[in-house]
């Protein structure tokens, strides 16, 4: 069965103060891997699809890598307009996603 | 682009009645929608696949005489909650399949009293 983890469940960091989000996932036949961005009350915002081990994008403060195992997101010098509820899904060859619980990150000023 | 809209975007209704809920995509079109369901404090949990033109394939557990869902145009998918109760009362969500990656509404906040 398809899993995902996210850790840690919630952070609080200082304004400027760079972290990492975790996700572990298993899953048979990987064909993404999703980073969401959820504000309270709304959908999920696209930042990121990683597709093979090794593959690293960035957007704006935050960066995304991918290992076989896991997947980390990097957020740097990070403002309070970052605080936010992260996602992280992986998608097997039928198209579904399988959410992990998500990280409440909150940035304080 | 990648433009997904969900009308209402929250809705009060008494037990009982039926609530249908649209999901859109404004610049692209979408063969594939996905409808999911997200309670508090929790993660999105994949309720349906809606596919333009058939019918719609449901998760295990989810009922799909109460949640009914027809995906008539490529631009539209709607999710009709039917006889909702009090335990229906949550956020659903739509998402877009556009190439590989899913695009999501702002989702409708479902209150049952």
């Amino acid at each position: 069965e398809d899993q995902v983890t996210q850790s840690p469940e919630a952070l609080r960091l200082q304004e400027g103060e760079s972290s990492s989000l975790n996700c572990s996932y298993t899953v048979s036949g990987l064909r993404g891997l999703f980073w969401y961005r959820q504000d309270p009350g709304k959908g999920p915002e696209f930042l990121f699809t990683l597709y093979s081990a090794g593959e690293e994008k960035e957007k704006e403060r935050l960066k995304a890598t991918l290992t076989k195992k896991e997947s980390f997101l990097h957020i740097t010098a990070p403002k309070p307009e970052d605080s936010a509820t992260y996602l992280c899904a992986v998608q097997a060859n039928d198209q579904k996603l399988v959410f992990g619980q998500g990280t409440r990150l909150t940035i304080n000023p | 682009g990648a433009v997904v809209s969900q009308h209402p975007s929250w809705v009060i209704c008494k037990s009982g009645t039926s609530v249908k809920i649209e999901c859109r995509s404004l610049d692209f079109q979408a063969t594939t929608m996905f409808w999911y369901r997200q309670f508090p404090k929790q993660s999105l949990m994949l309720m349906a696949t809606s596919n333009e033109g058939s019918k719609a394939t449901y998760e295990q557990g989810v009922e799909k005489d109460k949640f009914l869902i027809n995906h008539a145009s490529l631009t539209l998918s709607t999710l009709t909650v039917t006889s909702a109760h009090p335990e229906d009362s949550s956020f659903y969500n739509c998402s877009a399949l556009r190439t590989s990656e899913q695009f999501f509404g702002p989702g409708t906040r479902l209150t049952v009293l």
